[in-house]
């Protein structure tokens, strides 16, 4: 079945150490998002991808850095630089960018990743 | 700048009562897209319904339905007769149609809390 695979679903971290959260997708599509979660807060978009080799910043993108190196995959690092990087962290993909046929802009999303700062 | 506003943050009800989840938006777009998507204790958020600025229909699909009325900027959601398996938190999100794409902003969600 596809879908949208992201691991590991908990990560602990030091405080100045970098983290890399995995997602892998193998519904063909094109756009991927990294969304953050915090209690009572809703999804804050991270930073978003079109196509391959191409990344746009989201409102919250500061203290992480991503890559899209192939279309199926898109990792995102959280680093020291991130001052509160406790959270849980959700990666979607739509069928395209831009564009509102159907399905378009539906969004699927992976399981998340909790990470914890200790 | 687009805004979701999902003010009840938890609801509880017993089993087979009905509830209704409110959603207030606001944009200054004439073209946008709403959404509700569902996210059970697993953590993945399951999407429910997508519902355009130009269908001010009422859906109904099994025990959902979504009251969408642009008057009031609103896009409700009622779960009638519900069960455990309902619980979760609910979120509205809203699309514009502008270039950045499908950019979805989303309200802070409510917990629904089904108990037997």
């Amino acid at each position: 079945d596809g879908g949208i695979t992201q691991s590991p679903k908990y990560l602990f971290r030091k405080e100045g150490q970098n983290v890399t959260l995995s997602c892998e997708q193998n519904l063909n599509h094109d756009a991927m998002y990294w969304y953050r979660q915090d209690p009572g807060q809703g999804l804050r978009l991270i930073y978003y991808s079109q196509i391959v080799n191409d990344f746009q910043k989201g409102d919250i993108a500061e203290g992480y850095s991503v890559s899209r190196e192939k279309k199926e995959s898109f990792p995102l690092t959280v680093t020291s630089a991130q001052k509160n990087p406790t959270a849980f962290y959700l990666c979607a993909s739509s069928l395209s960018w831009t564009g509102w046929g159907a399905g378009a802009n539906v969004l699927t999303f992976g399981a998340g990743s909790r990470l914890t700062v200790l | 700048a687009q805004k979701v506003t999902q003010a009840q943050t938890e609801i509880s009800v017993v089993e087979k009562e009905d509830v209704t989840l409110d959603c207030v938006y606001e944009t200054r777009d004439t073209t946008y897209y709403l959404f509700w998507y569902k996210q059970p204790p697993s953590g993945e958020l399951v999407f429910l319904i997508r519902r355009n600025s130009f269908d001010e229909q009422n859906e109904i699909s099994g025990r959902y339905s979504w009251n969408f009325q642009k008057s009031t900027s609103s896009f409700n959601f009622t779960i009638t007769a519900s069960q455990v398996v309902d619980s979760a938190v609910y979120f509205c999100a809203l699309s514009v149609q502008q270039a950045a794409g499908n950019k979805l902003t989303f309200g802070g969600g409510t917990r629904v809390l089904v108990k037997p």
